[in-house]
């Protein structure tokens, strides 16, 4: 049974370009969250997205964005990059619509750094 | 609000020492999952357990345990026999039930260092 795939598993992108990032669930599973990583600011939720609709948001500037198609698979987006932007992006998919009742499997993640 | 505190940054070990990793959660909420999660150098978050708030029974798995306990809002991991391939940080989270909207709360990671 496949995992969770994000890719690319690496990026190198200039401030103020825009980056798109891809996750492919579990075959199956139907909600998707993102996450963000950086040394200083841990792991924090970016979306979580469940049957095309975005159902939660974190935090995080309009800059942030993302989808999910019919297929479960989801992308986010980052416009106007800024070096802060760097980070470890993780994708977690879930079987069950919130996650409660299921635990949460994670994709390798996509390094961002923004030069 | 939820958090989640993982006091020990950095725990290092001998190889078949024993290890504990301590989590205090903080919620509201009577309805609640924690999870433990550990993060090899590869970036993956590889899912160890998950506990909702109504299960209290704690569990040996292998050379892991949990201990779970409402009454100090604690979640501690244990690995008994520890190896080297056991290094590696590891998060605690919280998840609310909303019932139809979820994230996870994350600690700040306990670093292992298991050495020979």
């Amino acid at each position: 049974k496949a995992g969770v795939t994000q890719t690319p598993r690496y990026l190198i992108k200039t401030r103020g370009q825009q980056v798109t990032l891809s996750c492919s669930p579990i075959s199956g599973h139907r909600s998707v969250s993102w996450y963000q990583q950086t040394p200083g600011q841990g792991l924090q939720f970016l979306f979580e997205y469940f049957s095309e609709t975005q159902r939660n948001k974190g935090n995080f500037p309009g800059r942030f964005s993302g989808r999910q198609f019919s297929n479960s698979r989801s992308e986010m987006n980052v416009s106007t990059l800024e070096l802060g932007d760097s980070a470890l992006y993780l994708c977690a998919s879930s079987l069950a619509g919130t996650g409660r009742s299921y635990g949460y499997t994670f994709g390798s993640g996509t390094r961002l750094t923004v030069v | 609000a939820q958090k989640v505190t993982q006091a020990q940054t950095e725990i290092s070990v001998v190889e078949k020492e024993d290890v504990t990793l301590d989590c205090v959660y903080e919620t509201r909420d009577t309805t609640y999952y924690l999870f433990w999660y550990k993060q090899p150098p590869s970036g993956e978050l590889v899912f160890l357990i998950r506990r909702n708030s109504f299960d209290e029974q704690n569990e040996i798995s292998g050379r892991y345990s949990w201990n779970f306990q409402k009454s100090t809002s604690s979640f501690n991991f244990t690995i008994t026999a520890s190896q080297v391939v056991d290094s590696a940080v590891y998060f605690c989270a919280l998840l609310i039930n909303t019932g139809t909207a979820s994230k996870l709360t994350f600690g700040t990671g306990t670093r292992l260092q298991v050495t020979l």
